[in-house]
């Protein structure tokens, strides 16, 4: 199982932004995808998942309509989105592979990818 | 501030056994399946333990789990220099509908 990452970004606030977590070794729609937070320094928030079968969604109180989760299955990858990053979105984006049911816990992560929102 | 709550820091010698504590809800801990991570300095998180007290295969058996109510705790014995990381409890809210974390525990080998 591999969850590979898009790289490092830095970016302005106001700017919008894609990352991107391509799955390989295992059968990318028979799991979830979730993606998980890490501000500097601090701890882990589930942000939400998606199924690449149908792309169903389920986020987080805390972050709903604030960034968008999509997928391409035919390609395997995952994405996270924002329209308009604020500089408290500075932080490590995990993504993670996800057992598809409704409490269904991470397994395998994503190398993680570092956004910095700066002026 | 984090939905289940871990103490900040832990320590230990080699070899000693430590405990890291997780205290939650009823609507977290008290009708779900606990799960461990570990994080290394520097690297992504990875499961240490799953439902309560499972190991996945490579985990060495002296990282173990349990939970009773609404608090869980993930015990490590033998302790190695090695081990030195952070450690995450999580378990699904049925209220919130999310996953939540502990704040995470800094395990100092000393």
């Amino acid at each position: 199982v591999q969850l590979v990452q898009s790289g490092a970004e830095v970016k302005k606030p106001g700017e919008s932004l894609r990352i991107s977590c391509k799955g390989s070794g295992y059968s990318f729609s028979s799991y979830w995808i979730s993606w998980v937070r890490q501000m500097p320094g601090k701890g882990l928030e589930w942000m939400g998942k998606i199924d690449p079968s149908d792309s169903y969604t389920n986020s987080s109180p805390s972050f709903q309509g604030h960034v968008t989760i999509s997928v391409d299955k035919s390609i395997s990858t995952a994405y996270l989105q924002w329209s308009s990053l604020k500089a408290s979105d500075t932080a490590m984006y995990y993504c993670a592979r996800t057992i598809a049911a409704r409490r269904g816990p991470v397994d395998y992560w994503g190398q993680g990818t570092l956004v910095t929102v700066s002026s | 501030q984090s939905v289940l709550t871990q103490p900040p820091s832990a320590s230990g010698t080699p070899g000693q056994r430590v405990t890291i504590s997780c205290s939650g809800s009823s609507s977290d801990i008290g009708t779900n399946y606990v799960y461990w991570y570990q994080q290394l300095p520097g690297t992504a998180p990875k499961l240490l333990i799953y439902r309560n007290n499972q190991r996945p295969s490579g985990v060495p058996d002296r990282f173990s789990g349990s939970k009773s109510g609404t608090s869980a705790s993930l015990a490590i014995s033998g302790l190695r220099s090695e081990d030195e990381a952070d450690y995450y409890c999580a378990a699904w809210d049925d209220s919130l509908t999310s996953w939540v974390f502990g704040g995470g525990t800094k395990l100092t080998v000393l």
